[in-house]
């Protein structure tokens, strides 16, 4: 069975530029959740989609962080412009529901320069 | 904003049970307990979850005290390939708009050893 799949699984990029993820969840699943995780912050929550609608978005840090689903397969996080503080592994997890539980996908590892 | 306590770090000899203990005395009565785990550069990965009976499943067994202010996740025959840090989590699994949320905390970093 196909997990989440993420790509890309590195970037590298300078910073001001525009840097997307994308991730595809489990065939199925109607909840989708983006998270980051950092040494000093550890594993936090984005933003979260059920039905391809964002519920939740407090975990956003500021308006140069964007997610979209356009579709129930499919969706992408967008940070412009990108800034150094912006490292970090950035992990997608779905499920059937939003109280089941979550299977996460490999991560997208992001360093800005 | 996590709801439980860990251990920061905890050890255990390969082939013998690794218990890894979780305090929630904040709990509510509708919310259950999770436990991920996460191995170096992967994912986090789902382990069990119960509200208050005891739950068993083929990785591990979770045992929650009656008062449900802590709880004990086993995994019976420890290998090399379960070192990683353990979450221990609290959630609301309701209908509610946080439904999905879920803090992880800083875990337990188990290490097992040959």
């Amino acid at each position: 069975d196909a997990g989440v799949i993420q790509s890309p699984r590195h970037e590298v990029t300078e910073m001001g530029q525009e840097v997307t993820l994308r991730c595809k969840p489990i065939s199925g699943h109607n909840s989708l959740f983006w998270y980051r995780q950092t040494m000093m912050r550890g594993l936090e929550l984005l933003i979260y989609f059920n039905n391809n609608v964002p519920i939740d978005d407090s975990g956003m840090p500021e308006d140069r962080f964007s997610a979209k689903m356009p579709n129930a397969s499919f969706s992408t996080l967008k940070i412009q412009p990108s800034e150094p503080r912006d490292s970090a592994v950035y992990f997608c997890a779905s499920s059937f529901s939003g109280t089941q539980p979550q299977h996460f996908g490999d991560g997208t590892r992001l360093s800005i320069l | 904003d996590a709801k439980t306590t860990q251990p920061p770090s905890m050890d255990c000899a390969e082939g013998r049970a690794a218990n890894l203990p979780c305090n929630h005395s904040t709990i509510s009565g509708n919310e259950y307990v999770y436990w991920y785990r996460q191995i170096h550069s992967q994912g986090p990965q789902y382990i069990i979850h119960g509200l208050k009976n005891n739950e068993t499943n083929e990785m591990a067994s979770l045992i929650i005290t009656e008062d449900r202010k802590s709880s004990t996740l086993i995994l019976p025959h420890a290998t090399l390939r379960d070192t990683a840090v353990y979450y221990c989590i609290v959630r609301v699994d309701d209908r509610g708009s946080t439904l999905g949320r879920l803090y992880f905390g800083r875990g337990t970093q188990l290490t097992v050893w040959p």
